[in-house]
């Protein structure tokens, strides 16, 4: 396993159009993470997934916006009736949920779809 | 929600010098992380930091979690082309394990050979 893998790397949709992505976490790490990164800024979180469940989502992730990890692996992220407003990169993490002694674990980032609404 | 304040917000810097950039919170933060970004792709953890005074080291990259546990700093020190790149800090917003991460604006850093 190389880390985690995210495609596409890059689309370019119409306003208006769905778009999907899909990440690929680590196979032993069972929580996934998506966030947000637009240009000039940190990332933002969007939502997370411990195994098959979505624990949290942002106010960032309007009715638009939907995530799924059906079988607690793959994850994809959908953005209907996209705007231009959505262009940004969209970051896929994952990490372990405990470790032994407790602690924060560490996230592992994929290399992230940056999509262009136009 | 916590904020996450970085500066400088740009450095332009000669090949060999050293760099120091800093973090600041509204809150405080049990953890501090510093990653690094280069373009076109996802953030890579460079050093975590656990205790407040905790001065840790990774190469040639020195961050330290300041006692207020309010603040943060990295150093870089003989800077090489290849630290290009964003320099962000983060904290996890609970301190449970996994939990979601709050990030900082960034430090873009540019060496010239």
């Amino acid at each position: 396993d190389t880390g985690v893998s995210q495609n596409p790397r890059h689309k370019i949709t119409k306003r208006g159009q769905n778009v999907t992505f899909r990440c690929d976490p680590i196979s032993e790490h069972n929580r996934l993470y998506w966030y947000r990164q637009t240009l000039g800024q940190g990332p933002e979180f969007l939502t997370y997934f411990q195994n098959e469940a979505q624990l949290e989502k942002s106010r960032l992730l309007s009715d638009r916006f939907s995530a799924e990890r059906p079988k607690g692996s793959f994850s994809t992220l959908e953005i209907q009736r996209t705007e231009q407003g959505d262009s940004a990169m969209y970051l896929c993490a994952s990490s372990l949920a405990y470790i032994r002694g407790g602690g924060y674990t560490e996230a592992f980032f994929g290399q992230g779809t940056r999509l262009t609404v136009v | 929600g916590q904020q996450l304040n970085q500066s400088p917000q740009s450095m332009f810097i000669q090949e060999g010098e050293d760099v120091s950039m800093n973090c600041t919170s509204s809150s405080i933060f049990n953890t501090w992380l510093w990653y690094k970004q280069d373009p076109g792709e996802g953030p890579v953890l460079l050093i975590a930091l656990y205790k407040a005074g905790e001065l840790t080291s990774n190469g040639r990259l020195t961050a330290q979690f300041g006692i207020t546990r309010k603040d943060s700093f990295l150093n870089i020190s003989a800077s090489i082309p290849s630290d290009v790149g964003i320099y962000f800090c983060a904290g996890p917003e609970r301190e449970t394990s996994g939990s979601r991460l709050t990030f900082g604006e960034g430090t873009q850093l540019t060496v010239n050979p």
